[in-house]
C-alpha cells in the first residue's frame, strides 16, 4: 500500500459526459501528479500540482482539468468524454518537486466510456 | 523532448534464474533520474529502483540491480534469483532534474512483460 488513495476504483459513463476523479496523497506529500495509462498511448504524464498550485503540464487535453485543494487532495475533471478517454488514471504523490523524491502511485481509477 | 525505449515487449525466465530488462533513453540533459517501476496484474505501480545520473555507482535493491551506462544512455534492470512474484510489467522511466515546465513528470517506456516459468 503506497498510502495514496484514489476514488472511485471503477467508473463507467457515456460519451459526452463529465466525471471527476479524486486523489488523496500520502500524508505529508505536497505534490500530486496525474497520469493516464491506455493501450494506445501507454503511460502519459498529464499534470502536476504542488501545494495547491499548478506546477507542470504534460499531455493533458483541454477537455481535462485538475485542481489541488487546501487539504492537498486533488481532483481530475474529464469532460465531453470520448471513447478514447477510456483508460486507467493514476495519481501519484511526492514530498516535493525540487528534489528527487520518488513518486508513489495510487491504485488507479479505471474509466470506461461507452 | 525525452524518449524512453524498451525494446523487449516480453521476456521469459525460469524461476531462480537471472534476467535483464533493457532500457534506452534519449535526452540532451546531463542531470536526470531514472527509475524502474513494476506493475503486477493488480495494476498498482510499484517503484523498484532509482538511479541518479550524477552517480556513477549502479543502484542495488536486494535482488534488483541496474547497469547504468550514461554515455550509451542505457539503463538495464537485472533481476537475480527470479521469483514467481516478479511476474509483472516493468516500466523504465525518466525524470529531468530540471523543475518546472513539465520536467517533474515521468516519461515512461512502453514496458516489458516479464513471465516467470516455474
Amino acid at each position: 500500500d503506497s498510502g495514496v488513495t484514489q476514488t472511485p476504483k471503477h467508473l463507467i459513463t457515456a460519451t459526452g459526459q463529465r466525471v471527476t476523479l479524486r486523489c488523496s496523497p500520502r500524508s505529508g506529500d505536497l505534490s500530486v501528479y496525474w497520469y493516464q495509462q491506455s493501450l494506445d498511448q501507454g503511460l502519459q504524464f498529464l499534470i502536476q500540482y504542488y501545494n495547491g498550485e499548478e506546477r507542470a503540464k504534460g499531455n493533458i487535453l483541454e477537455r481535462f482539468s485538475a485542481q489541488q485543494f487546501p487539504d492537498l487532495h486533488s481532483e481530475l475533471n474529464l469532460s465531453s468524454l470520448e471513447l478514447g478517454d477510456s483508460a486507467l488514471y493514476f495519481c501519484a504523490s511526492s514530498a516535493a518537486p525540487d528534489r528527487v523524491y520518488e513518486q508513489y502511485f495510487g491504485p488507479g481509477t479505471r474509466l470506461t466510456v461507452t | 523532448a525525452q524518449t524512453v525505449t524498451q525494446s523487449q515487449p516480453e521476456m521469459s525466465v525460469q524461476e531462480a534464474e537471472t534476467v535483464t530488462l533493457s532500457c534506452t533513453y534519449d535526452t540532451s540533459e546531463s542531470d536526470y533520474y531514472l527509475f524502474w517501476y513494476k506493475q503486477p496484474p493488480s495494476r498498482q505501480m510499484i517503484l523498484v529502483i532509482r538511479q541518479e545520473a550524477y552517480k556513477q555507482q549502479n543502484a542495488t535493491e536486494n535482488r534488483f540491480s541496474v547497469n547504468f551506462q550514461k554515455a550509451a544512455k542505457s539503463f538495464s534492470l537485472k533481476i537475480s534469483d527470479s521469483q514467481l512474484g516478479d511476474a509483472a510489467m516493468y516500466f523504465c522511466a525518466y525524470r529531468s532534474a530540471r523543475s518546472g515546465g513539465g520536467a517533474d513528470g515521468l516519461t515512461f517506456g512502453k514496458g516489458t512483460h516479464l513471465i516467470i516459468q516455474p
